[in-house]
């Protein structure tokens, strides 16, 4: 029973290939985010969603795109994939409360080659 | 704009010892501080955060830190280091109360506690 899960855990693809990365969290939870987290560990916010807005980070590429079928999943859909999208991509989510605690999902190593 | 900053980005100390593990903000508004531990291969989990209720904050195995508006530090502490607290650690910061809450990450500091 995994709060918030993520496939697959590992991807590797070549420039250029369009791919997808799927996240579901069970905890009810309002809002869904998308973190990478580059080869030096630094963790950056890319995209955060409830079913009232969209928040992109301005830095992040149109080649990144956020759907969610339902409050219950948040996926990640990546066009053109360049070397320098290779990373570790995290699905969180919390309430729509003051502060909340954000739940992380394992995460999904992204190699482009 | 608010932003953290980790000092070290590699802490080791022995089995027993203090841990401290820095963090400094900028922020011009009021900040919201969180600190979490990320074990190897795995996911982020919240360690303990600072919502103003009170300066000092006492969080999950042991872990507790102090917010001081004067120092714009939020450093992270624990009185006897494990063998299991081994990994990164990051500290975050937001402004938001309301809504998303889009959290800014330091670059983290890795602990290694030696036997």
């Amino acid at each position: 029973d995994t709060a918030v899960s993520q496939t697959p855990k590992y991807l590797v693809t070549q420039m250029g290939n369009d791919k997808s990365i799927k996240c579901e969290q069970n905890l009810g939870h309002d809002t869904m985010y998308w973190y990478k987290q580059d080869s030096k560990k630094f963790l950056k916010i890319m995209f955060s969603y409830n079913n009232k807005e969209l928040i992109i980070n301005e830095t992040v590429p149109n080649r990144f795109s956020p759907k969610s079928p339902d409050k219950a999943h948040l996926n990640l859909h990546i066009n053109s994939l360049e070397l320098g999208d290779s990373a570790v991509y995290f699905c969180a989510s919390s309430q729509v409360v003051s502060l909340s605690e954000q739940y992380f999902g394992p995460g999904t190593r992204l190699t482009v080659t | 704009a608010q932003s953290v900053t980790q000092l070290g980005s590699h802490v080791s100390v022995s089995e027993g010892a203090l841990v401290l593990l820095r963090c400094n903000y900028s922020s011009s508004v009021p900040p919201y501080l969180f600190w979490y531990v990320q074990y190897p291969n795995q996911g982020l989990q919240l360690l303990l955060k600072y919502t103003s209720a009170a300066t000092l904050v006492k969080g999950i195995n042991g872990f507790e830190a102090e917010f001081k508006k004067s120092e714009t530090s939020f450093h992270l502490t624990k009185p006897s280091a494990h063998m299991s607290d081994a990994a990164e650690y990051f500290c975050a910061v937001t402004t938001s109360q309301t809504g998303a809450n889009n959290l800014f990450f330091g670059t983290g500091t890795r602990l290694t506690v030696i036997p």
